[in-house]
């Protein structure tokens, strides 16, 4: 089975400080193509998700630029480099190579 | 600007089948690489991808589900409906449509979700 486990599962953070989330695949990600086909997305509280995160390391519009992705093949990692307020919520990835696409347990990050 | 909203009955009885539709806008379903998606959250849970169509009418399902979705568009209409047969307690969740863009396979824009609870 496709499964992508993303840890921690809770993630308290201070406002100011960094913070970052790991996703593992039990597959590559990899494309022939040279993209990792790797999207995270934020669910704020009683929201939709959105976009954050495309291909990996692509900052979808409008994201601020304190949110970043790296990793490649089988792992990857969000990270916020100043925590705000606005920031809670649960975070997903999600492997996009080919159907079926498969979404994290998701990561809920509070404020301390 | 792109909307999706997603419509239907939310509240439907055991082993009966579920009709969601997507009504969207600020795209069309017959633009090259475009598709809309069904994704959901069953309370407290985490997101599960559904189904997919693209512009050229392929289809794509999750396969534990497969045998009970059917997904179609009506390009005119410009909406994407989703059919899910003998439904069960445990199908209890929102349901979301998104937009996408092959080949990147993000899901960009979300509708608000729908609420959709199996209940006798």
């Amino acid at each position: 089975d496709l499964v992508m486990t993303q840890s921690p599962l809770s993630l308290p953070v201070t406002p100011g400080e960094p913070a970052s989330i790991s996703c593992r695949s039990s597959q590559t990600l990899l494309h022939s193509n040279g993209n990792n086909y790797l999207d995270w997305y934020l669910q704020k509280p009683g929201q939709s998700p959105q976009l954050l995160i495309y291909l990996a390391s692509k900052r979808a519009s409008g994201v601020p630029d304190r949110f970043s992705g790296s990793g490649s093949g089988t792992d990857f990692t969000l990270k916020i480099s100043s925590v705000e307020a606005e920031d809670v919520g649960v975070y997903y990835c999600m492997r996009s190579l080919q159907t079926p696409y498969t979404f994290g347990q998701g990561t809920k990050l509070e404020i301390k | 600007q792109i909307t999706l909203k997603e419509s239907g009955p939310t509240l439907v009885k055991p082993t009966q089948t579920s009709t969601l539709t997507c009504t969207f806008s600020g795209f069309s379903l017959s633009t090259y690489g475009v598709g809309v998606g069904w994704i959901r959250q069953a309370p407290g849970k985490a997101l599960e991808w559904l189904s997919l169509i693209y512009w050229d009418d392929d289809l794509r399902y999750s396969p534990s589900l497969k045998s009970r979705l059917t997904i179609t568009k009506d390009t005119s209409k410009n909406q994407v409906v989703l059919t899910m047969t003998n439904m069960d307690p445990v199908d209890s969740a929102t349901y979301y449509c998104a937009h996408t863009v092959s080949p990147d396979h993000f899901f960009d824009y979300w509708g608000p979700g729908l609420l959709v609870t199996v209940s006798s």
